[in-house]
């Protein structure tokens, strides 16, 4: 059964400590991305890979990175300098990093940083 | 600066009703539009597109109307189920990147 999983569902860290949140496809998909979700606004783009070892970042890249070693995977790290990293995180991928291949969305981490 | 706004955060309906959830836009550039479902707990998932070469996109008891000079969409919901309780999200696309809307709850009572 295809999909996109993210793990953990529920994370929760000490301020000023890295944490790395999983993403991992059995779609055959290209495209992968990273949004974040927060009460009352849109999702918004962190960084985006149309292929196995090249990123992009989206509109609020800063304080994430990313790494494409595989097809399958793409795994965000929250980083410190991450202002507010408490948020919603959703992982997504698409047959081509075109806008009329539809996003499949993984079930998404809830991470609560104090 | 949002350019997709969903100026309604909620909308309830009866079962059998219609339900039309709205999206305005500010970038005319946008050339692609789409309606995203998400149930508590889940990822979104993708539900209608148009182009901006069209006005109007239907795919069983969704349609998607596209007013380009009002720079206005719309979702239609007929007949509304309680299954289609969830949070409807537009994204508009310009040069292959998305900007979603902050979404729009439906409630469908029976």
């Amino acid at each position: 059964d295809g999909g996109i999983t993210q793990s953990p569902k529920y994370l929760f860290r000490k301020e000023g400590q890295n944490v790395t949140l999983s993403c991992e496809q059995n779609l055959n998909h290209d495209a992968m991305y990273w949004y974040r979700q927060d009460p009352g606004q849109g999702l918004r783009l962190i960084y985006y890979s149309q292929i196995v070892n090249d990123f992009q970042k989206g509109d609020i890249a800063e304080g994430y990175s990313v790494s494409r070693e595989k097809k399958e995977s793409f795994p965000l790290t929250v980083t410190s300098a991450q202002k507010n990293p408490t948020a919603f995180y959703l992982c997504a991928s698409s047959t081509r990093a075109l806008v009329e291949s539809p996003l499949h969305f993984g079930n998404g981490t809830r991470l609560t940083v104090t | 600066d949002q350019q997709v706004k969903q100026n309604s955060p909620s909308l309830s309906v009866q079962e059998g009703r219609i339900s039309i959830l709205n999206c305005d836009y500010t970038n005319s550039m946008f050339d692609y539009f789409l309606w995203y479902k998400k149930y508590p707990a889940e990822g979104p998932t993708f539900l209608i597109s148009i182009s901006s070469i069209k006005d109007k996109n239907e795919d069983g008891r969704f349609t998607v109307f596209l007013n380009k000079s009002a720079k206005h969409l719309s979702l239609h919901i007929v007949p509304s189920q309680p299954g289609d309780s969830a949070v409807y999200f537009c994204a508009a696309s310009r040069t292959n990147k998305l900007v979603f809307g902050a979404g729009t709850i439906l409630r469908v009572k029976s």
